[in-house]
């Protein structure tokens, strides 16, 4: 099956400045990658996806990069603000299985103002 | 988000009793979702349907069954079997299983006393 990693677990960044969080998968056949943004105690929210057929896809300070060559995606937030401090966790999911999502451990991000 | 409810929001239960969750979703989605999240980790799926009257394990299913009778609700069965039922769990739907997002449900945080 699907195995999803994520790094890092933790990200302190200074408010402004750029975070990345990294996620890799195993099963080349994932076709589907979801970034959800969790805050303590709520639902994830789906806040950016991209699809196989994709390289890169921005809106507003978030961007999403596909390398399906090597196998990973990555999340990258602009001009970070203390809202944006939450758990953002990475997925993948083979339309032929079903849709089912695996998710990576996720990334504790803390903006410091 | 009010589209995709779940009851209750904090639920206690005691050792060998089987507990229910419920999931409701007014969002005409064919495809429903069960995941247990542990403190700090990412969320691991327990059980998902596809369609009414049908419905497949994930990665998780032993201590727990599953009901789909009807289109908008998936209610979770947590069983004396799962020997490690404290968690938040969170329910999920998509339009159909060919259609990847999911949305969340609000969670329901399942304490073992």
């Amino acid at each position: 099956g699907e195995n999803v990693e994520q790094h890092p677990s933790t990200l302190s960044v200074q408010e402004g400045d750029s975070a990345v969080i990294k996620c890799t998968y195993s099963d080349s056949a994932s076709n589907y990658f979801p970034w959800y943004k969790q805050e303590l105690g709520k639902r994830p929210q789906l806040i950016i996806d991209i699809r196989s057929n994709v390289g890169e896809k921005k809106d507003q300070r978030i961007a999403v990069t596909l390398n399906k060559t090597a196998k990973h995606f990555s999340l990258h937030i602009t001009e970070t603000q203390p809202e944006d401090s939450a758990v953002y966790f990475c997925a993948a999911t083979v339309k032929a299985a079903g849709n089912k999502l695996t998710f990576g451990g996720g990334t504790r991000v803390l903006v410091k103002p | 988000d009010g589209g995709i409810t779940q009851s209750p929001k904090y639920l206690f239960r005691k050792e060998g009793q089987n507990v229910t969750l419920s999931c409701e979703q007014n969002l005409n989605h064919d495809a429903m979702y069960w995941y247990r999240q542990d403190p700090g980790q990412g969320l691991r799926l327990i059980y998902y349907s596809q369609i009414v009257n049908d419905f497949q394990k994930g990665d998780i299913a032993e201590g727990y069954s599953v009901s789909r009778e009807k289109k908008e609700s998936f209610p979770l069965t947590v069983t004396s079997a799962q020997k490690n039922p404290t968690a938040f769990y969170l329910c999920a739907s998509s339009i159909s299983q060919s259609y990847n997002e999911q949305f969340f449900g609000p969670g329901t945080r399942l304490t073992v006393l």
